[in-house]
């Protein structure tokens, strides 16, 4: 069974744009969620999505958006990008919403604001 | 709120060696799990072990266990026969419902040959 996928591997782009990042979870996963990985504050949970549904979302600013789609498929969109926000965008999936259920976490984008 | 502190920053092990990695966390919630993840220098996060707060034995896999002191929110975990493959950032995590997890700042651990 194919693992958690994150697209693109690695970003880079300026002040000001935006950027969309993408993760595919495991197949049969309906939840997806989202952590941002940087050195100075280390990992922080952005938000989780089920069944398309918005279920918990993290202390970001209101820049930081995301989706999830009918086949479970996950999308982050972080507008007005800011140089703090250069970090490693982590996608995890798991199969339901229990606490105890094991998360599988995606390889990353590695995303750098210039 | 959930707030889970790992104090050790950076750790050494001889390799066949013992370890034990340490983990406090603060939570209101009466049901919660914890979790010891582990991030090789390739960044895929894989899950090491976890522990139901609701059960009093601690959990165990392999070469992997931990010592987990309710009272005292406690969570550390014990690497025995330690494995140059060990080597990694270790993260302490804990969630209440849902898959909104909290973690701790990591300890990276070093293994000597």
């Amino acid at each position: 069974k194919a693992g958690v996928t994150q697209t693109p591997r690695y970003l880079i782009k300026t002040r000001g744009q935006q950027v969309t990042l993408s993760c595919s979870p495991i197949s049969g996963h309906r939840s997806v969620s989202w952590y941002q990985q940087t050195p100075g504050q280390g990992l922080q949970f952005l938000f989780e999505y089920f069944s398309e549904t918005q279920r918990n979302k993290g202390n970001f600013p209101g820049r930081f958006s995301g989706r999830q789609f009918s086949n479970s498929r996950s999308e982050m969109n972080v507008s007005t990008l800011e140089l703090g926000d250069s970090a490693l965008y982590l996608c995890a999936s798991s199969l339901g919403l229990a606490g105890a259920v094991e998360q599988f976490f995606g390889p990353g984008t590695r995303l750098t604001v210039l | 709120a959930q707030t889970v502190t790992q104090s050790q920053p950076e750790m050494s092990v001889q390799e066949a060696e013992t370890v034990t990695l340490s983990c406090t966390y603060d939570t209101s919630e009466s049901d919660y799990y914890l979790f010891w993840y582990k991030q090789p220098p390739s960044r895929q996060m894989i899950l090491v072990i976890r522990q139901e707060a609701y059960k009093q034995q601690n959990a165990t896999e392999n070469r992997f266990s931990v010592n987990f002191q309710k009272a005292a929110k406690s969570f550390s975990l014990k690497i025995s026969d330690s494995q140059l493959g060990d080597a990694a950032m270790y993260f302490c995590a804990s969630n209440n419902a849902g898959n909104m997890l909290t973690f701790g700042g990591g300890t990276r651990l070093m293994v000597k040959p």
